[in-house]
């Protein structure tokens, strides 16, 4: 969906090494969401964020921090990257439910492929 | 514990047949189910979604059925196209606004 971007869309890294991953928005939504995907299995919530003063740990926080700068950027730093985190990396934003009883649909970025060495 | 899973890894069909995806879930709280395509290198799209309190939702091509007895959801896909091609998730939502997803089913469509 163009209107989630995130970037770079490839890395590639080493061990140790501090990486950070952005995502931006144009859909004016409330809620972003950072998710891991590895091959053969479907996506694991790291972290979420229901407004710019809200962060969420997800599934598997362990070893990533995120920071909500303005409603729409969200950011996922590994801090000290490690080989078993090489995975794909998806950014999703929502509305929350609506007052008419909208579900809250997720809608995802392009995501990044992360490797690290 | 909460999971959701799917029943087949990979589905192949001829172009032009139906296509049905199946999908267990385990936690009879949750609000609402999605079902999401993911095209090779793409983020997940969605396709449709449907609320706990109904039994069947029909798009464009697609339909989903909600048996809560069984706890199964299933994705039909009529007049399957090779655009079609993909892996496709179900997940559910649980209450706090977080999804659970499944393994996914990777469905290819033969010309």
């Amino acid at each position: 969906d163009a209107d989630v971007t995130q970037t770079p869309r490839n890395r590639i890294t080493k061990t140790g090494k501090r990486i950070m991953l952005e995502c931006s928005q144009t859909k004016g939504h409330d809620r972003m969401y950072w998710y891991r995907q590895d091959p053969g299995l479907g996506l694991r919530l790291i972290y979420y964020s229901f407004d710019v003063k809200d962060i969420n740990k997800g599934e598997i926080s362990d070893g990533y921090s995120v920071s909500r700068q303005a409603q729409a950027k969200f950011s996922l730093s590994l801090e000290s990257a490690i080989p078993n985190q090489t995975a794909l990396y998806f950014c999703a934003t929502s509305d929350g439910p609506g007052l008419a009883g909208e579900t809250d649909t997720q809608y995802f970025g392009p995501g990044t492929r992360l490797t690290v060495l | 514990g909460e999971s959701v899973g799917l029943h087949l890894p990979t589905l192949s069909v001829q172009e032009g047949d139906n296509s049905i995806i199946n999908c267990a879930y385990s936690n009879s709280a949750s609000d609402y189910f999605i079902w999401y395509k993911q095209e090779s290198g793409k983020g997940p799209q969605f396709i449709i979604d449907i609320r706990s309190n109904m039994d069947k939702r029909q798009g464009q091509r697609v339909t989903v059925l909600l048996n809560k007895t069984v706890k199964h959801l299933s994705l039909q896909i009529a007049a399957t196209q090779p655009g079609d091609s993909a892996v496709y998730f179900c997940a559910e939502s649980l209450q706090g606004g977080k999804l659970i997803f499944g393994q996914g089913t990777e469905l290819s469509v033969k010309p």
